[in-house]
Parts: structure tokens; sequence; C-alpha cells
């Protein structure tokens, strides 16, 4: 059973850079999944980030691109979020999830348990 | 990007009650959607993807329907465990969208 937990900072200054990790167990990072991460602002709903295949190939949102990147490290069995030029708009819940690449089943099927990280000086 | 509109906001039923919520896409996207359930403080779970096939796991009283446009999330026989958010999410083009979400609450 996969498992995804993600770590980092729960405070980050304003005009800062959020960073936070996700490390895969029970299956490698090294598979026919896209590696992504997702966020959900207190109360709110749920908005799509970006993610990354483990060649390294990666696809973000059009409204984060200019901020987001998503980076892999196969060898940690890991993948990493980078978030630049941080305002209270981006304190989120941040998760990290699973994308099977196959014909049918391109959801997200296994989730973090999500890390909350607040924008504040 | 594609927009997706849920509705109701807020549901408000009884245990065994039949519940359907309603998402709608501002494109077609055949029937590439899922359904997630979220309950407060956890992380969203599959229920079903490609419009109407149930992930492993889900009870049977999860169906959903619909394609191009606008698709539906039924319950059959509301169960207390059911009381919790849901949201639609489209995957036929990039970048993946999602609704606002329907809070299903005790009526």
């Amino acid at each position: 059973q996969v498992q995804l937990q993600e770590s980092g900072p729960g405070l980050v200054k304003p005009s800062g850079t959020l960073s936070l990790t996700c490390a895969v167990s029970g299956g490698s990072i090294n598979t026919n999944n896209w590696w992504s991460w997702v966020r959900q602002p207190p109360g709110k709903g749920l908005e799509w980030i970006g993610e990354i295949y483990h060649s390294g190939s990666a696809n973000y949102n059009p409204s984060l691109k200019s901020r987001v990147t998503i980076s892999v490290d196969k060898s940690k069995n890991q993948f990493s979020l980078k978030l630049s030029s941080v305002t209270a708009a981006d304190t989120a819940v941040y998760y990290c999830a699973r994308r099977p690449d196959t014909d049918v089943k391109q959801v997200f099927d296994y989730w973090g348990q999500g890390t909350l990280v607040a924008v504040s000086s | 990007d594609i927009q997706m509109t849920q509705s109701p906001s807020i549901l408000s039923a009884s245990v065994g009650d039949r519940v359907t919520i309603t998402c709608r896409a501002s494109e077609s996207i055949s029937r590439w959607l899922a359904w997630y359930q979220q309950k407060p403080g956890t992380a969203p779970k599959l229920l079903i993807y490609k419009a109407s096939s149930l992930e492993s796991g889900v009870p049977s009283r999860f169906s959903g329907s619909g394609s191009g446009t606008e698709f539906t999330l039924t319950i059959s026989s509301l169960q207390p465990d059911d009381f919790a958010s849901y949201y639609c999410q489209q995957y036929n083009r990039y970048s993946w969208t999602f609704g606002q979400g329907t809070k299903v609450e005790i009526k």
C-alpha cells in the first residue's frame, strides 16, 4: 500500500519561499505515476498546483506557474514543492497525491494527510 | 481552464435519504470526471472515476453518471458515515480543476 507523507515548515514569512517535501513509501516513485501537489485554503475548495513524473517532466497550474517548482529525488523516493513570493493567500493545507498514468484512472488515488502552511510575519 | 460548478453548495438530509449532487463543466469533458469525499481534517478520498466507475472498497450505495458537461453523484441511502463534503474533478484537459464542493449535513 502506497503511503505519502508531507513535511516542511508550518510557517513562512510573506515574500518568502514555501518548501515542502513528500516522502513516498510502500512503492517506488520510479513508476507510471504523476506525483502531484494540491492545496486547500482553510474552509475552501481544492486547487491543483502541479505534478511531476519520475523522468522530471512537470506540469503546472498556469495561475501559479511563475512561482512554482516541483522536483523529484528518486534516490530518496520523494518529491518536493517550492512556491516563491508567498502571500497570505497561499495559506492552505498542502497535500501531495499520486495520479496514475493510465488510460482510464488518471485521478488522485492516494493522498498524504496534508500539512498546514501559514503565511504570516 | 475548465470551470467545474457543483450544486447545491450545502445539502441537508437525513439518514436513509437518496441524495443527488450535480456537477457541470464549462465545456465537454467526455466522461473524464472523478468524485471525492472529504471529512474534516482529512485528505480527500477517491469515490468514482471516469464518471461512473466505483473505486475499489467504496460502498455500492455510491454511484455516478453523466457525460459531456453534466454529471451526478448519487448516494442511494445516506448513512451516518456519509456526512461529509464532496468534490468533482475533471481530468479531460490540463489544468486539473475541482468543483467548489458540496457539504452534506444532517437535517
